[in-house]
């Protein structure tokens, strides 16, 4: 089945410093990959959605410039959370898909759970 | 109205019993939806995918009823390892298909 790792699984870090987290299909082309986050006891809610080459499109509420995405490759998307804050503490999970909006089926990958202290 | 509401729950229930959910959405143009299964502190796993009336997979049926825009999740002999959050997955209204829209989840919580 497709496989979608997240690198790292938690990272604790500093206020003030950057984050850079992987998000890698292991055995598909992804076509779209997209970012979500995730906090206690609520829903996953998408952050943005990236293509790759080209560049994501953000999600309404979600600063383009904290949340910087990169979708390098087909198999490849990373998210760097800059000039981290204790409130972007959260758990960000990362999924891919391989197909078109109509397959809509959506892999996810294992999660990072960041902590901004 | 929220795109897919879900009762929250919990839902304490034995083992062996025969529990169900819904989960109401909003677009009526939706064509797909899915349950998702996640564990606490876990990335959410594809349980079932529905694009017509209804789908099977052994203990688990998801239904879709399309008139009233609810999908349901029943799940028969319920065992400990169900224990878990349902996460009722619909595309977004916005972006043409290509987003999903997650509900809270509903907790299940199986016990002896």
């Amino acid at each position: 089945g497709a496989v979608v790792s997240q690198h790292p699984s938690r990272v604790i870090c500093k206020s003030g410093t950057s984050v850079k987290i992987e998000c890698r299909s292991l055995d598909f082309q992804a076509t779209t990959m997209f970012w979500y986050r995730q906090f206690p006891k609520q829903s996953l809610m998408l952050m943005a959605t990236s293509n790759e080459g080209s560049k994501a499109t953000y999600e309404q509420g979600v600063e383009k410039d904290k949340f910087l995405i990169n979708h390098a490759s087909l198999t490849l998307s990373t998210l760097t959370v800059t000039s981290a804050h204790p409130e972007d503490s959260s758990f960000y999970i990362c999924s891919a898909r391989e197909g078109t909006p109509r397959d809509n089926e959506q892999f996810f990958g294992p999660g990072t759970r960041l902590t901004v202290l | 109205r929220k795109e897919v509401e879900q009762d929250p729950g919990p839902f304490n229930v034995p083992e062996g019993a025969t529990v169900a959910f819904n989960c109401t959405y909003s677009n009526s143009a939706s064509q797909s939806f899915f349950w998702y299964r996640q564990d606490c502190r876990k990335e959410p796993k594809l349980l079932m995918s529905v694009y017509s009336s209804g789908n099977e997979d052994g203990r688990f049926t998801a239904q879709l009823n399309r008139a009233s825009q609810y999908i349901s999740l029943l799940i028969r002999d319920s065992k400990l390892s169900d224990s878990a959050t349902y996460l009722c997955v619909a595309p977004a209204i916005t972006g043409g298909g290509n987003k999903l829209t997650f509900g809270t989840g509903t907790q299940l919580k199986v016990e002896l």
